[in-house]
């Protein structure tokens, strides 16, 4: 099966500096490569995807970079802010029948330092 | 439009109890996905329903089981409960069907779950 490791695990930055977090992934068939930003005590929440067709997306602050051929993807994260601290999770979804599959990092542990 | 429920909020059981949770999807979702969070083990994926069918399953042993009913709420069943059981349990509702490859995951707040 599909198997999604995410780096690093915990990250510190200051205020104004980028953060970047990297996910691999091991199966081609995955397709769509949604990240997810949690707050203490909160849901998971979408803030960017990316498919397969594409190799980069914007979002204002956000982007996110797919590498097919090494199997990678990419967040970046330009002039952190406080509000920015979370814990973020990348996922690789695989078609299955008549739906997705979605395979989760381990997440990462951003803290924006003021 | 109402986001995902889940109920309860928290839970707390000892050993060898069984636990029912529930989710209440988007309206108009088809699909519910249920995950278990535990800390440094991220999100692991349990299992997956659309239409009132198990269309993907996760690694868990068979005392995860689950079940959707025809308005398209799911139920999570956990029997012989373990202490390793404690965690955090999330569902994810999407539109799930059709051809679309990209179905975006909507989650619910979570049903902590505390085994003693």
């Amino acid at each position: 099966g599909e198997n999604v490791e995410q780096h690093p695990s915990t990250l510190s930055v200051q205020e104004g500096d980028s953060a970047v977090i990297k996910c691999t992934y091991s199966d081609s068939a995955s397709n769509y490569f949604p990240w997810y930003k949690q707050e203490l005590g909160k849901r998971p929440q979408l803030i960017i995807d990316i498919r397969s067709n594409v190799g980069e997306k914007k979002d204002q602050r956000i982007a996110v970079t797919l590498n097919k051929t090494a199997k990678h993807f990419s967040l970046h994260i330009t002039e952190t802010q406080p509000e920015d601290s979370a814990v973020y999770f990348c996922a690789a979804s695989i078609r299955r029948d008549l739906g997705n599959q979605f395979y989760f990092g381990t997440g990462t542990s951003l803290t924006v330092i003021p | 439009k109402a986001g995902v429920t889940q109920t309860p909020r928290y839970l707390i059981k000892t050993r060898g109890q069984q636990v029912t949770l529930s989710c209440s999807p988007i309206s108009g979702h088809r699909s519910v996905s249920w995950y278990q969070q535990t800390p440094g083990q991220g999100l692991q994926f349990l299992f997956e329903y659309f239409s009132e069918t198990q269309r993907n399953k996760g690694n868990f042993p068979g005392r995860f089981s689950g079940r959707q009913f025809s308005n398209s709420r799911s139920e999570m069943n956990v029997s012989t409960l373990e202490l390793g059981d404690s965690a955090l349990y999330l569902c994810a509702s999407s539109s799930g069907g059709g051809t679309a490859s990209y179905n975006e995951q909507f989650f619910g707040p979570g049903t902590r779950l505390t085994v003693l």
